[in-house]
């Protein structure tokens, strides 16, 4: 069985400042990991994937994450935080052949000016 | 390139009626996914649909149910609703199967009185 954990279901922190939201993942296989982000109202936005084709994985709007086996972690970082950061992320973990997702329960990042 | 469509975007109904939910997903891809997301439970995968067939499914009793059609337009149907049953329903496309990225759609939101 595939699960996420999402260390803290708030985060905040100033704008400009260093953007850290956690993900750790447990997979029997080897795994496909997700960042999504939601803004209120709205469906799910792909942020960036992880597919085993580099550990470092760079998204949209500046994010990027790093996939570490050992650690069983992919955390997703963004240098400096603008206000329009501000929404809900959610990490997800899949396995292959198959389209489900199982998703953690959130962060969601506060940005203040 | 349009993309995932969800009809209708609110609905409120009463317990025990049922309540259909379409989706039509972005032109080309013929894998869609439903997922259910509550402040409770978080983002839970319901089932996938490839090709009209049924190919994974969520951990969802019975009165869940859906369906694709030929042209991988879907609808998810619940029967004798339960105010649980209240939540943000979600759709996601897709290409094919495995890693590819999953597409998703305002989402509909139910309501249960």
């Amino acid at each position: 069985a595939q699960s996420v954990t999402q260390l803290g279901s708030h985060v905040s922190v100033s704008e400009g400042a260093l953007v850290l939201l956690r993900c750790n993942y447990s997979s029997s296989v080897p795994p496909y990991l997700f960042w999504y982000v939601q803004y209120p109202n709205q469906g799910l936005q792909l942020l960036l994937k992880y597919t085993s084709a580099a550990t470092l994985v760079k998204g949209i709007n500046g994010f990027e994450a790093e996939f570490k086996k050992s650690e069983t972690s992919f955390h997703l970082t963004k240098p400096s935080a603008h206000m329009s950061d501000a929404a809900e992320y959610f990490c997800a973990v899949g396995g292959t052949g198959f389209q489900k997702l199982v998703f953690g329960t959130g962060t969601r990042l506060l940005v203040s000016p | 390139k349009a993309g995932v469509t969800q009809t209708p975007r609110y609905l409120i109904k009463t317990r025990g009626q049922q309540v259909t939910l379409s989706c039509s997903p972005i032109s080309g891809h013929r894998s869609v996914s439903w997922y259910q997301q509550t402040p409770g439970q978080g983002l839970q995968f319901l089932f996938e649909y490839f090709s009209e067939t049924q190919r994974n499914k969520g951990n969802f009793p019975g009165r869940f149910s859906g369906r694709q059609f030929s042209n991988s337009r879907s609808e998810m149907n619940v029967s004798t609703l339960e105010l649980g049953d209240s939540a943000l329903y979600l759709c996601a496309s897709s290409r094919a199967g495995g890693s590819e990225e999953q597409f998703f759609g305002p989402g509909t939101r139910l309501t249960v009185l």
